[in-house]
């Protein structure tokens, strides 16, 4: 079985510097993918970056970039240059590569971004 | 491609009445997901589909619940009879045929039973 550990309730950083939301997982896979979604207060999820348990390098997309550290099994979200728009719920989620992908989410973290 | 698609957006029912959600996944994903999103619990993957077969359906909460993909294109959760703890956001989701791909959500349908 697989779960993903999110403890962080909430979350406060000053517009336009860095943040890191955390993301540990406990898996027997082998080979696995971890993916991160954003929740704005609208309700939609919008997938922001993946990472595939394989992959050398940290996985980077815009402003988001992926701190995988596989041997503490921790795929942290950090968000560099905050804008007023990240404030939202982010949630991390991790599937097993195979026939069957379940794809299992965390509890999530809410991120507010101050002016 | 338009996206994920699901129906109603909102749905305001009566205890006991039958509820029915909808979705038509994106064409061409094989794998579609049911979530239920609630304060108190989070995200909870409910069942989940690969080539309209049921892979795992251990978090549907009870046999109130059931879901069927008779096609690539569309899918169904239905509660019945529905029970006001039943209120929450129910997310469809679907993505391709490996865990390397993003899986792509539809807007929700916001379930209030009363």
């Amino acid at each position: 079985a697989q779960k993903i550990t999110q403890t962080q309730p909430g979350m406060f950083v000053q517009e336009k510097e860095a943040v890191t939301l955390d993301c540990t997982y406990d898996t027997s896979d082998q080979s696995y993918g971890l993916f991160w979604y954003k929740q704005p207060s609208s309700g939609e999820m919008i997938f922001l970056i993946y990472q595939g348990s394989y992959d050398e390098q940290n996985a980077t997309e815009g402003r988001y970039s992926l701190n995988f550290q596989k041997a503490r099994k921790s795929a942290n979200l950090v968000i560099s240059a905050s804008q007023l728009g990240d404030s939202a719920m982010y949630f991390c989620a991790m599937s097993p590569t195979g026939a069957n992908s379940k794809l299992t989410f965390g509890k999530g973290i809410t991120l507010s971004v101050r002016p | 491609d338009a996206g994920v698609i699901q129906s109603p957006r909102h749905e305001v029912t009566e205890m006991g009445q039958e509820v029915t959600l909808r979705c038509k996944p994106i064409s061409g994903h094989d794998y579609l997901f049911w979530y239920r999103q609630t304060m108190m619990r989070g995200l909870e993957l409910l069942i989940y589909f690969n080539n309209n077969v049921p892979i795992d359906d251990s978090g549907m909460p009870e046999d109130r619940f059931s879901a069927k993909m008779p096609n690539a294109s569309f899918s169904t959760l239905k509660i019945q009879p529905s029970e006001p703890r039943d209120s929450a956001v129910y997310f469809c989701a679907s993505s391709r045929s490996t865990a390397n791909t993003e899986a792509f959500f539809g807007q929700g349908t916001r379930l209030t039973v009363v």
